[in-house]
């Protein structure tokens, strides 16, 4: 069964039509972001960072998007496949600080209809 | 390269009750952490190393003990288990110079 996400903010969309998932995060400090995924049982999944020198990174088929003045960060999903539903998670750490661990948002599912 | 494994994939303890949930990396890695992630929540720290011999608490290491004696091996020690603990545990590697995390597939975990 699935432990995470049942109060989760869900976004729907149609196979094929872009998705925007947005993350507000909490400590203007913080100058490394990442997404990412989450599937039904596993871990998750690596997507794509930024680093707060950069407003916009783009991957294959994804893009964040960083807004370091609201302290706002997206992760755009290009034609969006039934494989991409998942719970999708931002997190932020403050580099120099050394410290590795990473401080997540509470998560967005994503629901891609066929 | 297995990546990162945990086990076991599930366990049901009793109140009080003790157990340890293993987490190896093959990936020669320095950093591991422990999370866990309960419904509606993002993953929250536990415990965190920066290589063998050294650990340090994160977001919420109460109830929890840890070890690093190898590089590989990170376990996690629930000496008396509560149903507060009840959670899904995520291990994650990184190396050192770099911020990205490798996640396990998890450990579900209830307590009566």
């Amino acid at each position: 069964g699935e432990s995470v996400g049942l109060h989760l903010p869900t976004l729907s969309v149609q196979e094929g039509d872009n998705s925007i998932i947005n993350c507000a995060y909490s400590n203007s400090a913080s100058d490394y972001f990442i997404w990412y995924k989450q599937e039904s049982g596993k871990g998750p999944q690596f997507i794509i960072d930024i680093r707060s020198n950069m407003d916009k990174r783009q991957g294959q088929r994804v893009t964040v998007l960083l807004n370091k003045t609201v302290k706002h960060l997206s992760l755009q999903i290009a034609a969006t496949q039934p494989g991409d539903s998942a719970v999708y998670f931002c997190a932020e750490n403050i580099v120099d600080t050394g410290r590795r661990a990473l401080t997540f948002g509470s998560g967005t599912r994503l629901q891609v209809q066929p | 390269n297995a990546g990162v494994t945990q086990t076991p994939k599930f366990q049901v303890l009793k109140t009080g009750q003790s157990m340890t949930l293993q987490c190896a990396q093959d990936m020669n890695h320095e950093y591991m952490s422990w999370y866990r992630q309960d419904p509606g929540m993002g993953l929250r720290l536990i415990h965190y190393s920066v290589g063998a011999g050294i650990t340090d608490q994160g977001e919420v290491p109460n109830g929890y003990n840890v070890s690093r004696s190898t590089t590989e091996d990170f376990p996690l020690r629930l000496l008396s288990a509560a149903p507060s603990q009840t959670s899904v545990y995520f291990c994650a590697t990184n190396k050192m110079d770099k911020e990205t995390q490798y996640f396990g597939p998890g450990t579900r975990l209830l307590v009566l």
